[in-house]
C-alpha cells in the first residue's frame, strides 16, 4: 500500500455514458497527477494539480476533465470516451519539490474499457 | 520536447547473470527516477537520483545518474526470478511540482 487509493479499480462504459474516476491520497502531499497507461503508448501524464490549482495540463482532450476539490482528493470526470481510451488510468501523489527527496507515489489504478 | 529513452525494450535473462538498463534523455535534468511495475501493478519506486554521480543500491539493483551525459543506468547483479518486471525510468517536465515523462519502459523476464 502507497498511501493512494483509487476508485474503482476496473470500470466498463458505453461511449455515451459519464462516470468519474476517485483518488484520495492520505500521506499529506499536496500535489496530484493524472496518468494514462495503454498498450500503444508509454505512459502519459495527462494533468497536474499543486495545491488544489491544475498546473499542467498535457493537450489532454475536454472529454477528459478533472478536479481536485481539496488537496487530498482527485477526480477525473468522463464522458463520451471513445474505445481508444481504454487504459489503465494512475493517480500519483507527491510534495511539492524543494530540493531534497521528491518522489511520486502511485495508486493501484483503474482499468477502464470503453466499449 | 522532453524526450526519454530507454534500452534495452525487451531482455531476456538467466538467473546469475549480469545486464545494464540504459536511460537517455534529451533535456537537462538534475533528477531522475526508477520505477517498478508487475503485471497488472502500479508503480513502484526503486530508486531516487538527485545529483550528478549518485549512485543508490537496494539489494541486486544499483542506479546511476550521469547529468552531463543525460545518461542513467540500472544495474542487476546476479539476477533472480523476483526481479522479472517491467522497469521505468522517469524526468520530471519542469522544476517545482510537475509531472514525469517516462521511458517506455524495460519488459525484463529472468529465466530460472
Amino acid at each position: 500500500e502507497t498511501g493512494v487509493t483509487q476508485t474503482p479499480r476496473h470500470l466498463v462504459m458505453g461511449m455515451t455514458n459519464k462516470k468519474s474516476l476517485k483518488c484520495e491520497q492520505h500521506l499529506g502531499h499536496n500535489a496530484m497527477y493524472w496518468y494514462k497507461q495503454s498498450a500503444k503508448k508509454p505512459l502519459e501524464l495527462m494533468f497536474v494539480y499543486n495545491f488544489k490549482e491544475q498546473t499542467e495540463n498535457n493537450s489532454v482532450p475536454s472529454r477528459f476533465s478533472p478536479e481536485c476539490p481539496n488537496s487530498s482528493h482527485l477526480f477525473l470526470h468522463l464522458h463520451t470516451l471513445q474505445p481508444e481510451d481504454s487504459a489503465l488510468y494512475l493517480c500519483a501523489s507527491s510534495q511539492p519539490w524543494t530540493g531534497d527527496t521528491y518522489e511520486q507515489y502511485f495508486g493501484p489504478g483503474t482499468r477502464l474499457t470503453v466499449t | 520536447e522532453l524526450k526519454v529513452e530507454q534500452n534495452p525494450l525487451f531482455l531476456s535473462m538467466q538467473e546469475g547473470k549480469n545486464y545494464t538498463i540504459y536511460c537517455n534523455y534529451s533535456t537537462t535534468s538534475d533528477r531522475l527516477y526508477w520505477y517498478r511495475q508487475d503485471p497488472g501493478k502500479s508503480l513502484e519506486s526503486l530508486f531516487v537520483l538527485l545529483s550528478n554521480g549518485a549512485v543508490k543500491q537496494e539489494g541486486r539493483l544499483m542506479a546511476s545518474l550521469d547529468t552531463k551525459a543525460r545518461l542513467s543506468t540500472l544495474h542487476i547483479t546476479a539476477a533472480v526470478h523476483d526481479l522479472s518486471a517491467t522497469y521505468f525510468c522517469a524526468v520530471p517536465t519542469g522544476g517545482g511540482a510537475d509531472g514525469l515523462t517516462f521511458g517506455k519502459g524495460t519488459h525484463l523476464i529472468i529465466q530460472p
